[in-house]
């Protein structure tokens, strides 16, 4: 019930498409839903972040869905360039006792090719 | 750069020898976290602090690891007797809560190799 499933595991788009990476959750507590962008030998960097109380967040070139009823969410990156490609993670948390503790999807590979 | 410190970036080691990894937070964020991550995988929670409180631990975090916050400040995470299962990202967070909600800072993380 902790896990997040992310799709796909890589993914391959042309510069100035649309890359859209998907995951589901299964525990209703989790409050807080982030995506992160990590690129080779960096650690994880916050992209955008979105509460269940909205079911969609824009920030430039990046929205997030949200979809509570079927405990999903995803990412679109509009306008994809090739300095996007790194690998994306979503995560979900809820807080315990002040923390929030992230539970991470398993990844996607992005490739913008130019 | 995201104000999280981590020390070393590379470490190889032999197998059954001991590591320490610090994590520097950023200075006003009470609470820090370790994560492990494996290749093509994504982090892993192994614990959190609050202040200098190690509030919880994964089940992750076999006998053989020890984290400490001495003073809320600095943290250090320790393996003992290492072995080649241990080979990972060790990734160090640390969050503040804000009228918007909350962002963890990650650090650009320890690779440990051990051979």
């Amino acid at each position: 019930q902790q896990q997040v499933k992310q799709s796909p595991q890589s993914l391959i788009v042309q510069k100035g498409g649309i890359s859209i990476i998907n995951c589901a959750y299964e525990n209703t507590a989790f409050d807080y839903f982030p995506w992160y962008q990590q690129f080779p030998g960096k650690g994880p960097a916050l992209l955008i972040a979105i509460r269940p109380d909205v079911s969609e967040k824009k920030e430039g070139r990046f929205t997030i869905s949200f979809n509570k009823s079927a405990k999903q969410f995803s990412l679109h990156i509009m306008d994809s360039q090739p300095g996007d490609s790194a690998t994306y993670f979503c995560a979900a948390s809820m807080r315990v006792q002040g923390a929030q503790k992230l539970v991470f999807g398993q990844g996607t590979r992005l490739t913008i090719n130019p | 750069d995201t104000g999280v410190s981590q020390d070393p970036r590379h470490k190889i080691t032999k197998r059954g020898q001991n590591v320490t990894f610090r994590c520097d937070p950023i200075s006003e964020h009470n609470r820090l976290y370790w994560y492990r991550q494996t290749l093509g995988q994504g982090p892993e929670f192994l614990t959190y602090f609050q202040n200098e409180a190690q509030l919880e631990k994964s089940r992750l975090l076999s006998d053989r690891f020890s984290a400490e916050r001495p003073k809320g400040s600095f943290s250090t995470l320790e393996i003992q007797r290492t072995e080649q299962g241990d080979s990972a990202m060790y990734l160090c967070a640390t969050d503040e809560t804000g009228t918007g909600g909350t962002e963890a800072f990650f650090g650009q993380g320890t690779r440990l190799t051990v051979v």
